[in-house]
């Protein structure tokens, strides 16, 4: 069966290191997002891409970086961690613009 | 601003019962989707409903339907004859027109629905 996966689902780092957190989905939808969510609220929406080597920033995508090399992978990067990017990520795609997203189980990430 | 408002930040509901969670939206676009996703304590999160702005009639999706009410730009989720299971974190959320716009949603703060045996 087709599905988003997201690694690690946890993760603790300190601040000011280099974080990665993979997203892979075998849906082989173009269209791929990365959100946080903090307590209590809905998603923001951090960076997307409708391809390979697409990408485009969110509305929260200070200090965050994607890359999309395959149609697979939309890897996010934390250049230099901070306390205010604890949160936890989704990753989600989607086949079209009128469908809807599928979303990974998420990685809690604690910054220290 | 605000571009999906959630007001319930709670709610409650009999078992059985029907429960309407409400959704207002605010787009300048002719052209743009609804949709309303759960979130069990688990974490994940699941499609529910789907409602296209050019869709005549009101989206079903078994005990789940969306009250369109385009003029008032209100999209409210019901859930009818309420389980158990339905004690979750509920969010509405809104693709804007465009194929800029291209599955790129904005999502509401949610509302959490317990229901009561």
């Amino acid at each position: 069966d087709a599905e988003i996966t997201q690694s690690p689902r946890h993760k603790i780092t300190e601040t000011g290191r280099q974080v990665t957190l993979a997203c892979h989905q075998t849906w082989n939808h173009n269209n791929m997002f990365w959100y946080r969510q903090d307590l209590g609220h809905g998603l923001r929406l951090i960076h997307y891409s409708y391809g390979v080597q697409d990408t485009n920033k969110g509305e929260v995508s200070d200090g965050y970086s994607v890359s999309r090399s395959n149609t697979e992978d939309l890897p996010l990067t934390l250049e230099s961690a901070a306390s205010s990017q604890t949160s936890v990520y989704f990753c989600a795609s989607s086949e079209a613009q009128d469908y809807e997203q599928y979303f990974g189980p998420g990685t809690r990430l604690t910054v220290t | 601003a605000q571009k999906i408002t959630q007001t319930q930040p709670g709610m409650f509901v009999q078992e059985k019962e029907a429960v309407t969670l409400d959704c207002t939206y605010d787009t300048s676009d002719q052209s743009y989707g609804l949709f309303w996703y759960k979130q069990p304590s688990s974490g994940e999160m699941i499609f529910l409903i789907y409602q296209g702005s050019y869709d005549e009639q009101n989206a079903t999706e078994g005990r789940y339907s969306l009250n369109f009410q385009k003029a008032r730009k209100s999209a409210n989720l019901v859930i009818s004859a309420s389980q158990l299971g339905d004690s979750a974190m509920y969010f509405c959320a809104m693709r804007e027109g465009g194929n800029t716009n291209a599955g790129k949603s904005t999502f509401g703060d949610g509302t959490t629905l317990t229901v009561k045996p």
